[in-house]
């Protein structure tokens, strides 16, 4: 199973507005609105950020939000801060013929 | 509070079985979904299987079918992964989270997830 393709990392300064893409097909992001954002620091497990395409839980910061177009979705930090340096993680549904789910490869964010 | 709380992980010979288990509270545990996701050492996540809310519908990455065995039992609030025929490329910390639903079924996200588990398989 293909991962989803996100960008290896993604730099800015803090203030700045970074955006995270991730590319899949019309069998997971492109046909469903089962997608999903995860925040990963260093040595800890993941926590969930953004659910079915645009929402947040409770606890996550409106500076986060997410966003789809066809086959990408896209994750959008604005007003960028040190602490959100982390991994982040896309992950959507995918029909293969049971209820499957798939992860892009990871974006590093780095404040510059 | 909601808590996840894996357990069984450890070193194993290639070829050789372990059992993880992942105990669950705070939440309806026999309302969810369960589902298992590992990341190997410097990589990104995988999802590596989900069970149904009465453990009847089961779903599983391809590198492990047949060889993966996700259970559940709803009385204890824990969910299993049983590994067999690990290898080197089973290496990985293993979590279990929660995924949320709705009457139609799995949400496709996870709300809550333990702290991990470390398997390493030796060749």
């Amino acid at each position: 199973q293909s991962a989803l393709t996100q960008p290896a990392s993604v730099s800015g300064s803090p203030g700045q507005s970074i955006t995270i893409s991730c590319t899949g097909t019309s069998s997971d992001i492109g046909g469903y609105s089962y997608v999903s954002w995860y925040q990963q620091f260093s040595g800890k497990g993941p926590k969930l950020l953004i659910y079915e395409v645009s929402s947040r839980p409770s606890g996550t910061s409106t500076r986060f939000s997410g966003s789809k177009s066809g086959n990408t979705a896209s994750l959008t930090i604005s007003g960028l801060q040190a602490e959100d340096e982390a991994d982040y993680y896309c992950s959507s549904y995918r029909n293969s013929g049971s209820r499957d789910v798939i992860f892009g490869g990871g974006t590093r964010v780095t404040v510059l | 509070e909601v808590r996840l709380v894996e357990s069984g992980g450890g070193l194993v010979q290639s070829g050789g079985s372990l059992r993880l288990s992942c105990g669950a509270s705070g939440f309806t545990f026999d309302g969810s979904w369960m589902t298992w996701v590992r990341q190997a050492p410097g990589k990104g996540l995988e999802w590596v299987a989900s069970i149904g809310r009465d453990g009847s519908e089961k779903s599983y990455v391809e590198s492990v079918k047949g060889r993966y065995n996700v259970s559940r039992d709803n009385r204890k609030n824990t969910v299993y992964l049983q590994m067999d025929r690990l290898g080197p490329e089973d290496t990985a910390v293993y979590y279990c989270a929660r995924m949320k639903v709705n009457l139609l079924g799995p949400r496709y996200f996870s709300d809550y997830w333990g702290q991990g588990t470390l398997v390493t398989v030796s060749s």
